[in-house]
């Protein structure tokens, strides 16, 4: 089975500080892409990757960058926390167009 | 932009009923729908999924309709369990999305499914 890991599931942080979230698939698929889900607003795409060191911008990029060294690893970086970036973030992975494999999520809350 | 958006925010239903969730869509380019349900505390989980060629699909208990001319989409489960109780999106891509088919998804709100034992 496919396996999407993001590396915490709870983190609190203060405003201003540099945060990173990272998350690993196991099944060397090609895309991953970053969500942050919110109470009424459903998933919204931050980032995607369709290869190595290829990123483009989501729906809601701003205050956010992205990071794929690796094919099995893409981390979200938020430079500097603002507290409307309080939210839980989802990682996902897809071999190609379509079905996407999910984490966990990580509760990130930003006082 | 376009999006995805779904009727009712919440269904209750008891045990051993049908359920049926609502979605519509606005994007008259999207071909492929998905319908994910996510458990409380978990990741979104792919129930089932269709393109736009088809207007009916089953899996196992659940039913996926699709009707294109008034861009609507249903999920449809059969004999509903406590453990079906969560939320469930659905969600569309085309195969121009961001310009090739990269599984660019678009959510919809969700619907919060609870069923009563």
């Amino acid at each position: 089975d496919v396996k999407v890991t993001q590396s915490s599931r709870y983190l609190v942080k203060r405003t201003g500080e540099k945060v990173f979230l990272e998350c690993v698939q196991d099944m060397d698929h090609e895309n991953m892409f970053w969500y942050r889900q919110d109470p009424g607003l459903g998933l919204r795409l931050i980032y995607f990757s369709y290869d190595v060191k290829m990123k483009e911008k989501g729906d809601i990029p701003e205050g956010y960058s992205v990071s794929r060294e690796k094919k099995e690893r893409f981390s979200l970086i938020l430079e500097s926390a603002s507290t409307n970036q309080t939210s839980m973030y989802l990682c996902a992975s897809s071999l190609d167009a379509g079905e996407l494999f999910f984490g966990e999520g990580s509760r990130l809350t930003v006082l | 932009g376009e999006s995805v958006g779904l009727h009712l925010p919440t269904l209750s239903v008891q045990e051993g009923d049908n359920s049926i969730i609502n979605c519509a869509y606005s994007n008259s380019a999207s071909d492929y729908f998905i319908w994910y349900k996510q458990e409380s505390g978990k990741g979104p989980q792919f129930i089932i999924d269709i393109r736009s060629n088809m207007d009916k699909r089953q899996g196992q208990r659940v039913t996926v309709l699709l009707n294109k001319t008034v861009k609507h989409l249903s999920l449809q489960i059969a004999a509903t369990q406590p453990g079906d109780s969560a939320v469930y999106f659905c969600a569309e891509t085309s195969e121009n999305a961001g310009g090739t088919s990269y599984g660019k998804l678009t959510f919809g709100q969700g619907t919060i499914l609870t069923v009563h034992p």
